[in-house]
């Protein structure tokens, strides 16, 4: 059964940093690109980055390009996001997601369940 | 960046009714376009990819179609556990981009 586990969203100040991570497992992780989907409260779903399954290409939003970084461990099985220069705008739930592996086009077979990051003094 | 359009923002109807819901996309993306379902407090769910192919496990009642430009959600037959927002997506360049949303509620 595949599985997406977010962790490290919490509370952090305009300007501070956080660093997310996704454990996956029920897949082979190496062979499959990875997504951060982002959605504020009461809003709709916002793509911020993808990776490739070996982290040659990385793809940014432009309200993140330069702030936030994406990565990934294939030996730990996880998916990073660092998360600079953090603004109240950035609040949201923040989901992992998997590629359904379709060559060319890229699109989520599987999310985590989020994990919330507030911006906020 | 590729616009994505859908309408209706949000919808009531009845079990049993057949439910509509379109997407635009600004620019022509061939089939490259998926839907989601989510539910209060959940994460996006699958249903359609590439337009109109019906993921793994999805009831056969929702079905998708279009290409180019325009694309469509059907729900055939509206069941209560189908009251969600749904969410359409371009799969065809980066920036990804998502629809606004459409709620279905349930008379």
């Amino acid at each position: 059964e595949v599985q997406l586990l977010e962790s490290g969203g919490g509370l952090v100040q305009p300007g501070g940093s956080l660093r997310l991570s996704c454990a996956a497992s029920g897949f082979i992780f190496s062979t499959q690109d990875l997504s951060w989907v982002r959605q504020a409260p009461g809003k709709g779903l916002e793509w911020l980055s993808a990776i490739s399954a070996s982290s040659g290409r990385t793809y940014y939003a432009d309200s993140v390009k330069g702030r936030f970084t994406i990565s990934r461990d294939n030996s730990k099985n996880t998916l990073y996001l660092q998360m600079n220069s953090l603004r109240a705008g950035d609040t949201a739930i923040y989901y992992c997601a998997k590629d359904r592996g379709m060559s060319r086009i890229t699109l989520f077979d599987y999310w985590g369940q989020g994990t919330l990051v507030t911006v906020s003094s | 960046d590729i616009q994505m359009t859908q309408s209706p923002s949000s919808v009531s109807a009845s079990v049993g009714d057949r439910v509509t819901i379109t997407c635009r996309a600004s620019q022509a993306i061939s089939s490259w376009l998926a839907w989601y379902q989510q539910k209060p407090g959940k994460a996006p769910k699958l249903l359609i990819y590439v337009a109109s192919n019906l993921q793994s496990g999805v009831p056969s009642r929702f079905s998708g179609s279009g290409s180019g430009t325009e694309f469509t959600l059907t729900i055939s037959s509206l069941q209560p556990e189908d009251s969600a927002t749904y969410y359409c997506q371009q799969a065809n360049s980066f920036p990804l981009t998502f629809g606004g949303g459409t709620k279905v509620e349930i008379k």
